[in-house]
């Protein structure tokens, strides 16, 4: 247990449903990534949070991609309109310096 | 960053140590060397990282080639809990904070 931990672990819904995800990393960490893993491929960042300030968005991050960190704490990503193309696992991690992201378990998605 | 190059798949003796080995011959001189690892179905674990000094922690020995082209990661008693993707990963840290992974090598350690 890394101390980083998402909710929930596992989320299935139907094509078309909006599904959000929480992520609460280790409390002093201010740093906060979100990335997406897909069956057989490592992780794939998504989105980096400095703070309550979201300081990059990758192009993986659709319209239909939402991320928070409201007061810089836990954050939240929301996925509007699911498509099947969306189903991955979903990865949060923190930091406290640049160097090494701690992860969480992980959500993960089925859109059926 | 600089692209790593590894094994898609290595077997292990439990008890024996397992080398894995990474190659990152475009390495930059400010480029540290990451190791993560990922059990089925669990987040990615941070293993050991180092800039070109040879490393030890309690998980894991990590060597880096004098020329920084290469390294090895080395559990030296492997368990069967050591089964996992093991990740290489080069990264400047500071701004370039984006942790790029490749699809790793699956190590299998057998009784």
């Amino acid at each position: 247990d890394t101390g980083v931990s998402q909710d929930p672990r596992h989320k299935i819904t139907k094509r078309g449903q909006n599904v959000t995800f929480r992520c609460d990393p280790i409390s002093e960490h201010n740093r906060l990534y979100w990335y997406r893993q897909t069956l057989g491929q490592g992780p794939e960042f998504l989105t980096y949070f400095q703070n309550e300030a979201q300081l990059e968005k990758s192009r993986l991050l659709s319209d239909r991609f939402s991320a928070e960190r409201p007061k810089g704490s836990f954050s939240t990503l929301e996925i509007q309109r699911t498509e099947q193309g969306d189903s991955a696992m979903y990865l949060c991690a923190s930091s406290l310096t640049f160097d090494t992201q701690y992860f969480g378990p992980g959500t993960r998605l089925t859109v059926l | 960053d600089a692209k790593t190059t590894q094994p898609t798949s290595m077997d292990c003796a439990e008890g024996r140590a397992a080398n894995l080995p990474c190659n990152h011959s475009t390495i930059s001189g400010n480029e540290y060397v990451y190791w993560y690892r990922q059990i089925h179905s669990q987040g990615p674990q941070y293993i050991i990282h180092g800039l070109k000094n040879n490393e030890t922690n309690e998980m894991a020995s990590l060597i880096i080639t004098e020329d920084r082209k290469s390294s090895t990661l080395i559990l030296p008693h492997a368990t069967l809990r050591d089964t996992a993707v093991y990740y290489c990963i080069v990264n400047s840290g500071g701004s370039n904070y984006k942790l790029t992974f490749g699809k790793g090598t699956l190590l299998t350690v057998n009784p």
